[in-house]
């Protein structure tokens, strides 16, 4: 079974600091691994993704990610967080078949000026 | 252009009612999805087709019925709506490898 876990449903940062979202996964298999942001009102977008191929993956609006097996983690980055950075972001894991995708719970991340 | 599209952004109705929510994607992709998020962001799935073939479908109460007309289309009827289900709805779609998904602006369904 697969399931994705988020610590922290709420992360402050200050502008310019480093933002750290933490998202720990459960596969039996090796998985695909994927954050998306979801700013107001809005869609969910897809910032990286994680298909088995280099383990720190780098996505949009200069956040990265880095796939690390031994922890089956895959936390996001950003060295310095943005006013437009503040948003909900979803940690999802696939495994490539069964037809879905399982979501975290999101972590809402603020920025303070 | 829009790769996942559904009608309408807003829907609000009264208790009782029933609406469909409509979803197209032209990414020629064959899986798609009905996901609910709730006021907590929880972002539950409902139903899953494979082109055309319903593959998944979670405990959802049977007032909720998906349609896919084609590959390129799944929508969502429900009726006899209820005050805990409003929600947005996001419909989305998925390569045949399961690699990305994309997702719809979502529908927020309010119920009165």
């Amino acid at each position: 079974a697969q399931s994705v876990t988020q610590l922290g449903s709420h992360v402050s940062v200050s502008e310019g600091a480093l933002v750290l979202l933490r998202c720990n996964y459960s596969s039996s298999v090796p998985p695909y691994l994927f954050w998306y942001v979801q700013y107001p009102n809005q869609g969910l977008q897809l910032l990286l993704k994680y298909t088995s191929a280099a383990t720190l993956v780098k996505g949009i609006n200069g956040f990265e990610a880095e796939f690390k097996k031994s922890e089956t983690s895959f936390h996001l980055t950003k060295p310095s967080a943005h006013m437009s950075d503040a948003a909900e972001y979803f940690c999802a894991v696939s495994v490539g078949t069964g037809n879905q995708f399982y979501f975290g719970t999101g972590t809402s991340l603020t920025v303070i000026p | 252009d829009t790769a996942v599209s559904q009608t309408p952004k807003y829907l609000v109705t009264q208790m009782g009612n029933d609406k469909s929510i409509k979803c197209e994607q032209n990414l020629g992709h064959d899986t798609m999805y009905w996901y609910k998020q709730d006021s907590k962001k929880f972002l539950k799935i409902m139903f899953s087709y494979n082109n055309k073939e319903l593959i998944i479908n979670e405990t959802v109460p049977n007032r909720f019925s998906p349609k896919s007309p084609d590959k390129a289309h799944l929508n969502l009827h429900i009726n006899s709506l209820e005050l805990g289900d409003s929600a947005v709805y996001f419909c989305a779609s998925t390569n045949e490898r399961y690699t990305e998904a994309f997702f719809g602006q979502g529908t927020r369904l309010t119920v009165v």
